[in-house]
């Protein structure tokens, strides 16, 4: 298996622009989770789903945050207006849940400069 | 309030050193507890701990959950620069889906 496919690896934008980082999950995994991470904060989960449900969305700063996912093989997280206290780089994570422990696997993370 | 701690916050050895990383937890439900090294790029998984005094090893890492202390330790003995990372522990609760309290993480720099 490939492991979770985030994209694009960085993105460079300026201050009010839309962003849109896009996951896609281990397949047969049926839990996604969106993480944040800056050297301030560490690592912070910002929403998860569960069989393609928003479970949790309590973490996701503001309304400008939002986040979706479609099918059981793709999410996406959207910033629209960005900041430059979004840099971070956003991470995207699967699990198989109880079966595994609730074991989670990260993807390579997307690195967000808002200028 | 949830709440997880590691220390040291930052480590530098050098090479063929043993380290001991620490975790502690404040939280309620707990169900398991979980090591993750992240170099440059995504944490990945190391061990998951579920029951007190059982140590879990692997190669030249080795780990061990205490719940009457609410911690764990993770160790690294023989160092090599490969080790260097950021060694995250995480938190799993039982009433929480499958949602994980990070902590903010030991920066390990193993020098030659």
């Amino acid at each position: 298996d490939a492991g979770v496919i985030q994209s694009p690896r960085h993105e460079v934008t300026e201050m009010g622009q839309e962003v849109t980082l896009r996951c896609k999950p281990i397949s047969g995994h049926n839990s996604l989770f969106w993480y944040r991470q800056t050297m301030m904060r560490g690592l912070e989960l910002l929403i998860y789903f569960n069989n393609n449900v928003p479970i949790d969305d309590s973490g996701m700063p503001e309304d400008r945050f939002s986040a979706k996912m479609p099918n059981a093989s793709f999410s996406t997280l959207k910033i629209q207006p960005s900041e430059p206290r979004d840099s971070a780089v956003y991470f995207c994570a699967s699990s198989l849940g109880p079966a595994e422990g609730n074991i989670q696997y990260f993807g390579a993370g997307t690195r967000l400069s808002v200028l | 309030e949830d709440k997880v701690v590691q220390s040291p916050l930052s480590l530098v050895v050098h090479e063929g050193d043993t380290v001991t990383l620490n975790c502690s937890y404040e939280v309620t439900n707990f169900r398991s507890l979980l090591w993750y090294k992240q170099e440059k790029k995504a944490p990945t998984f190391l061990f998951m701990l579920t029951s007190s005094g059982i140590e879990k090893k692997s190669g030249r890492l080795s780990s061990i959950l205490d719940k009457k202390e609410l911690s764990s330790i993770l160790n690294i003995t023989a160092t090599q620069t490969g080790d260097s990372a950021i060694y995250l522990c995480a938190v799993d609760l039982t009433n929480t889906g499958n949602q994980f309290y990070f902590g903010t993480g030991t920066s390990l720099t193993v020098i030659p």
